[in-house]
């Protein structure tokens, strides 16, 4: 079974802090996906990796993909309670099956 | 954006009943996907759709149909609602195959 860890499961921190959250698997991904989740809403793609060792950054949000394409990170710079909310990974197996979720990291931004 | 509605949003229901959730799209994209979320589960794949009358099963599709018979609109019943089944529902649509989704506001069912 093709698994997507994501570590922390629960954070919250200060505004104006950093963080790094982490999605992990064993299993190599064409592409991952990051989306981010409010309250009452459905998650909202943020974006998506490709290639091995790619790097992208949306305003203060950093996402990179391993260079084996098993692992992927998002990094918050100066994080806003705006940032609140559940953050999912999910990725395409390299078989080109069904989409793999993780769980999700659930961030409070504490003004 | 694509346009994509989910109906009801918010429903309880009794054990034993039958129960339809619709969703709506807009921009005739031929993927659609019901997922359900849940604590501890994250979301799981129902059944999904490449087309009209073309659907298949998802991962937790035990007590689901689907039915499409219009590009724009994709139904989930629940045949006889168990409590088990209560959660929230998504919809989602996929512009192209292997791309992103996007997703609905979600149906909160609480079956009693």
């Amino acid at each position: 079974t093709q698994l997507l860890e994501q570590s922390p499961q629960f954070l919250s921190i200060q505004e104006g802090e950093n963080l790094t959250v982490y999605c992990n698997s064993s299993s190599v991904f064409s592409s991952l996906q990051w989306y981010r989740q409010e309250p009452g809403e459905g998650p909202v793609l943020l974006v998506t990796v490709v290639t091995g060792g790619e790097v992208k950054k949306l305003k203060r949000l950093t996402f990179q993909f391993g260079d084996a394409r098993k692992d992927s990170s998002l990094h918050i710079t100066a994080a806003q309670p705006g940032d609140t909310g559940l953050y999912l990974c999910a990725g395409t197996p390299g078989d080109n099956r069904k989409l793999i979720w993780g769980l999700g990291t659930s961030l409070a931004v504490n003004p | 954006d694509a346009g994509i509605t989910q109906s009801p949003r918010h429903k309880v229901t009794e054990t034993g009943t039958p129960v339809t959730l619709r969703c709506h799209q807009t921009e005739n994209h031929r993927y659609m996907y019901w997922y359900r979320q849940d604590p501890g589960h994250g979301l799981r794949l129902i059944h999904y759709s490449y087309g009209v009358k073309d659907t298949d099963k998802g991962e937790v599709s035990d007590g689901y149909s689907v039915s499409r018979s219009k590009t724009e609109d994709f139904l989930l019943t629940l045949e006889s609602a168990t409590s088990s089944q209560t959660s929230v529902y998504f919809c989602a649509i996929r512009t192209k195959n292997l791309g992103p989704y996007t997703f609905g506001s979600g149906t909160r069912l609480t079956v009693v």
